[in-house]
């Protein structure tokens, strides 16, 4: 089955202790996106990847790394978590952007920083 | 800065009747244009987009869109509306060189009553 795995799907955690949020896709796609939806501000993209070794800063990038060393993985970085990353992310992936597909979403990964 | 809007934050309408969800973005040039639909606990999925062409794009469980450049508008319709269509609707446009920046509105939630 064609998806997007996110992991863990729910985590407290408590300021600055390190953190990974895994993304793995099995469809090959070559782009990769993590994005946060908040209450009243909707889904804002915090990285993104064309392709292996590539990445590059979404619309809210701080306070967080990616890396993309295999195509099928993308995972999310918070180097020391703050309260202000409570948060809902989500994972996606797509063919190549979006102008030739749909981006494909996990399911989402609640995360609270105590 | 580029913008998307949903001005309305929550819907309400009975079971078969019509419904249309506004969307209004600010960039310079067309960007991308989608309707995405998110069901309680669940990622986004794609409910249509546009590219290019035809302004009226139809899309899948019975949704239609039609973009309208001189209103920076794309608005999501459905001429009769099901209890499973109860959902958070997402509009968002992909700008950029390889239209890989996404920006989402804040979204509108739907409820059915029957």
């Amino acid at each position: 089955e064609a998806q997007v795995t996110q992991n863990p799907r729910y985590l407290i955690t408590v300021t600055g202790k390190k953190l990974t949020v895994t993304c793995s896709q099995n469809m090959n796609h070559e782009y990769m996106s993590w994005y946060r939806q908040d209450p009243g501000l909707g889904l804002r993209q915090i990285y993104y990847s064309m392709n292996v070794e590539v990445t590059d800063k979404g619309d809210v990038p701080e306070g967080y790394k990616v890396s993309r060393k295999e195509k099928r993985n993308f995972p999310l970085i918070l180097e020391s978590p703050s309260p202000n990353q409570t948060s809902l992310y989500f994972c996606a992936s797509s063919l190549f952007g979006q102008y030739t597909g749909e981006l494909f979403f996990g399911e989402g990964s609640r995360l609270t920083v105590l | 800065a580029q913008s998307v809007t949903q001005p309305d934050i929550h819907i309400t309408v009975s079971e078969g009747a019509s419904l249309e969800l506004r969307c209004n973005y600010s960039y310079g040039a067309t960007p991308y244009l989608f309707w995405y639909v998110q069901s309680p606990g669940q990622g986004l999925q794609l409910l249509l987009k546009y590219f290019s062409g035809d302004t009226l794009v139809q899309g899948i469980k019975g949704f239609e869109a039609e973009f309208k450049r001189s209103q920076s508008s794309f608005n999501l319709r459905k001429p009769s509306v099901h209890w499973s269509d109860a959902a958070e609707y997402f509009c968002a446009v992909g700008v950029g060189s390889s239209g890989n920046q996404f920006y989402f509105g804040t979204g509108t939630s739907l409820t059915v009553i029957p």
